[in-house]
């Protein structure tokens, strides 16, 4: 079983939906979980960051954190065809913050 | 947010050489920095940790003798494939801890052997 699992999509929304994306995790010693937005051929950008559980709101977007479930969750708001790209979760445990990541999943917003 | 520069962005280099990749921590020290593989359509996979003044820490099944790391300053590791190969193409990117334990990325190397 894989650490973190996350669906590899693609995703394809029509502008202006709610995009839900989400991983699961298997090990409850992670306390950082953080969202990353890829574009093709460059390195991934920090979008939402999240200590231990609940939700973080920044813009359009949502991330939510359930540690009891081993769940995590971004939500985009208004989705734009801009936000077309691999969103990749991921997260880590304190001393080194070693970074695990989801698979990412390919998310396409059509105009 | 802070920002790491990944330098060269691209590399086309022949098989059996060696290429450099820098990471630099533009501003903000970086005790710790990571590099990662990604192939097409996948995640990315660590290969190995590399904290400021010592010996770089490889994930099971990376050849340390091939990847070798440096991390010579607060702001600066390297990343040499040594005796490179058509297999080491590849998409590599190396992040950064700032003391807020907040990972910044480098913009990637694509690496292709021919």
């Amino acid at each position: 079983q894989k650490e973190v699992e996350q669906d590899p999509g693609p995703l394809s929304v029509p502008e202006g939906a709610i995009v839900s994306l989400n991983c699961t995790y298997s090990n409850s010693a992670f306390q950082y979980f953080m969202w990353y937005r890829q574009y093709s051929r460059k390195g991934p950008e920090l979008l939402m960051y999240t200590y231990s559980s609940g939700n973080k709101e920044d813009g359009r977007f949502t991330a939510q954190v359930d540690k009891s479930s081993k769940y995590i969750s971004l939500f985009i708001r208004d989705s734009q065809p801009s936000d077309s790209a691999t969103y990749l979760c991921a997260m880590g445990n304190t001393g080194g913050f070693k970074t695990i990541f989801g698979a990412g999943t390919r998310l396409f917003v059509k105009a | 947010g802070a920002v790491v520069s990944q330098h060269p962005s691209r590399v086309i280099c022949k098989s059996g050489t060696s290429v450099k990749i820098e990471c630099r921590s533009l501003d903000f020290q970086a005790t710790t920095m990571f590099w990662y593989r990604q192939f097409p359509k996948q995640s990315l996979m660590l290969m190995a940790t590399s904290n400021e003044g010592s010996k770089a820490t490889y994930e099971q099944g990376v050849e340390k003798d091939k990847f070798l790391i440096n991390h010579a300053s607060l702001t600066l590791s390297t990343l040499t494939v040594t005796s490179a190969h058509p297999e080491d193409s590849s998409f590599y990117i190396c992040s950064a801890v700032s003391d807020k334990t907040e990972a910044f990325f480098g913009q990637g190397t694509r690496l292709t052997v021919v």
